[in-house]
């Protein structure tokens, strides 16, 4: 089975940089996800990490070590609606069911 | 090019009543998922349609059903409805994974269930 852990909430200044941290245990590995969901809204995609090292995507990257089984979301730049939950998960099985974190709830303060 | 979309977005039942939730994809998009999330958690993955099948399930109980038009179409429906039932539901439409595509899911805006 899959077993995702990312911390509950952080809080973050705007104009910082803050780091998300997700560690997952898996059976067979077919890459990461992070999505980012604003409050009342649907998660919409962010990044996709398959291969160990940093994918940069403008203020975000996403950066992934296999062996540790450990991913994280890296936001500079905070602006105040970055203020979202930020889901780790991880596809499995030949269909790649998706399994989601319980996410980050991130808190961008003036 | 229309995105996932999902009816009705808001539904009060009451216990021991049935639902309905339904959900076009993405054009293009062969396969469905469904997931159940509550407030302040992640969403949890309830099961899969590809080709018209029920491809992998979660761990929810048979009072969770769904099915898969040949236009790629899903229905969810809930059986003998539970408070615990209360959650938003969200419809995630994808391509299967391989052949350059990540898998990457599009979600629908929710149907938002109310159970008292």
């Amino acid at each position: 089975g899959q077993n995702i852990d990312q911390p509950t909430e952080m809080t973050a200044t705007e104009g910082a940089i803050v780091q998300i941290n997700c560690t997952y245990q898996t059976s067979g590995f077919n890459g990461l996800f992070w999505y980012q969901q604003h409050a009342g809204e649907a998660p919409t995609f962010l990044s996709y990490n398959v291969l160990d090292g940093l994918e940069e995507k403008g203020r975000f990257s996403s950066f992934l070590s296999r062996s540790k089984g450990y991913s994280y979301l890296l936001l500079k730049e905070l602006q105040m609606k970055d203020s979202a939950s930020y889901l780790c998960a991880v596809p499995s099985g030949g269909y790649q069911k998706v399994t989601f974190g319980t996410g980050t709830k991130l808190q961008v303060i003036p | 090019d229309a995105g996932v979309t999902q009816s009705p977005t808001h539904l009060i039942k009451t216990r021991g009543q049935q639902v309905t939730l339904r959900c076009s994809p993405k054009s293009g998009h062969d396969t469905v998922s469904w997931y159940q999330q509550a407030l302040g958690q992640g969403p949890q993955f309830i099961f899969q349609y590809y080709e018209e099948e029920e491809r992998q399930r979660g761990n929810f109980p048979d009072r969770f059903s769904g099915h898969q038009f040949p236009n790629y179409s899903s229905e969810l429906n809930v059986n003998a409805l539970l408070l615990g039932d209360s959650a938003l539901y969200l419809c995630a439409s994808s391509l299967v994974q391989g052949l350059g595509n990540t898998g990457e899911l599009f979600f629908g805006e929710g149907s938002r269930l109310t159970v008292l």
